[in-house]
């Protein structure tokens, strides 16, 4: 089943704009992940962020993290080309497994 | 550093044929490793993962099955494809040291034909 659910599911903005994406979950987590996956390629790990954290940064990606409303938000700034692929959010329930949602396809238009 | 192989990149396979796919990783000892299937434009369903030597744990059950020969090599198999076996297969590995953080190959796209 799944756990995190991306919203929207598609996004389309011009490079050097903000994009923000939103992940929501069911159940009690010990740790948020996002992931970003280009075309045809591997996921790359992007940030972790701890139940008990609520904001956490790296270079231009910022993540929120509301455990009362059960979600979470990945803000990607001044966005370029290069960012242009699709973003996973990733929940772990303390077993050794991570639950990914659908994802969000983001567009930078040039 | 750690790296993580898998091959082959692309696999065209008749119904009914074997498969087997592998996926090594480097660079790190007693990982945790796992299998994935991607159908297109979706998330990611898990397959098996493995938390040593000899030790599965099957998620879906399926046609599919795993295996870990060694510390570092895991190996997805099936003796008969199906058309619905079709899909994107990524291996992940984990280290114990950093649980949940995982680290994704390449991928293998497979086509069942």
């Amino acid at each position: 089943s799944q756990q995190g659910e991306e919203d929207p599911q598609a996004l389309s903005i011009q490079e050097g704009e903000n994009a923000t994406m939103n992940c929501s979950y069911k159940t009690s987590i010990n740790n948020l992940q996002w992931y970003r996956q280009n075309s045809g390629r591997g996921l790359v790990h992007l940030i972790l962020i701890r139940s008990n954290e609520r904001e956490k940064h790296s270079g231009r990606l910022r993540v929120t993290l509301d455990t009362s409303k059960k979600s979470s938000s990945l803000l990607i700034t001044a966005s370029r080309a290069a960012d242009t692929a699709s973003y996973f959010c990733a929940t772990d329930d303390s077993s050794y497994k991570l639950i990914f949602g659908s994802g969000t396809r983001l567009l930078v238009r040039p | 550093s750690q790296t993580i192989h898998q091959w082959p990149a692309t696999l065209v396979q008749p119904v009914g044929s074997p498969l087997s796919l592998e996926c090594t990783v480097e660079g790190t000892s007693n990982p945790n490793l796992y299998w994935y299937r991607q159908a297109a434009g979706r998330g990611l369903q898990l397959l098996f993962y493995s938390v040593g030597i000899g030790q599965i744990s099957s998620e879906v059950p399926q046609n599919l099955s795993a295996s870990r020969p060694q510390d570092r090599q895991f190996i997805l198999s099936s003796k008969k494809l199906l058309l619905s076996d079709s899909g994107f297969y990524l291996c992940a590995w984990e280290s114990r040291a950093r649980p949940y953080e995982q680290y994704f190959g390449p991928g293998t796209r497979l086509t069942v034909t």
